[in-house]
């Protein structure tokens, strides 16, 4: 199986930039997949084959990377964008995602 | 407007069976795979299963083979999940979730259902 590997939790300031990492322990190319999980919300895509934005997600959010190195940024943060962020490769079955990365707010 | 909504969970015995139906609506469902992801409380989310579009092809995750099976009725807009021979680690939120083709992702997620394997 892949796995994907995150951070657990990041903390930032409102209006700074940052960056969510996830590695995979294998090649994906660019089938990785960005999404967000709000406390008692069902997940939300964000970002599509490491950099495709999803229609009607705010151009603050970002992905780039391929191989097995992936940034989902934020920039700048908002107070709303408190949340999980979870990876997501789709190169193999079984799909698998990251455990996730919990950003706080400084 | 994409709509997923789940029903069928509960609370459960270890070794006994539940079904899981997610109605959807908003897009025409027959076009489209389809998927159940589960997370455990305070955990993180795992693929579950995967369903094509005409029901033809059908993956699971190791550990739900000849367990679960995942079935859709395209004429009613629903997919399902049978779960049988439950144990206490399929305790989770069971989230329907609509899949792209080439590459798979998700793009639409119901609210999800609870299921409780406890005795």
């Amino acid at each position: 199986d892949t796995v994907l590997t995150q951070s657990p939790a990041l903390a930032v300031s409102l209006g700074q930039r940052v960056t969510i990492s996830c590695r995979a322990s294998k090649s994906v190319s660019t089938y990785m997949h960005w999404y967000q999980q709000k406390s008692g919300q069902q997940p939300k895509l964000l970002i599509y084959s490491a950099s495709n934005l999803e229609s009607g997600v705010p151009s603050r959010f970002s992905g780039s990377g391929s191989g097995t190195d992936f940034t989902l940024t934020i920039d700048p943060v908002e107070a709303d964008d408190i949340a999980n962020y979870y990876c997501q490769q789709s190169n193999e079955l079984p799909l698998t995602f990251g455990s996730g990365t919990k950003l706080e707010i400084k | 407007e994409v709509q997923l909504v789940e029903s069928g969970g509960g609370l459960v015995q270890p070794g006994r069976s539940l079904k899981l139906s997610c109605a959807a609506s908003g897009f025409t469902f027959s076009n489209y795979g389809m998927a159940w992801v589960r997370q455990a409380p305070t955990k993180g989310l795992e693929w579950v299963a995967t369903i094509s579009y005409d029901g033809s092809s059908t993956y699971y995750r190791d550990s739900v083979k000849g367990r679960f099976t995942i079935s859709r009725d395209n004429a009613k807009s629903t997919l399902y999940l049978q779960m049988d021979s439950l144990r206490s680690e399929d305790t989770a939120t069971y989230y329907c979730a609509r899949h792209t083709d080439n590459p798979w992702y998700f793009d639409y997620w119901g609210q999800g259902v609870m299921v409780t394997v406890s005795s």
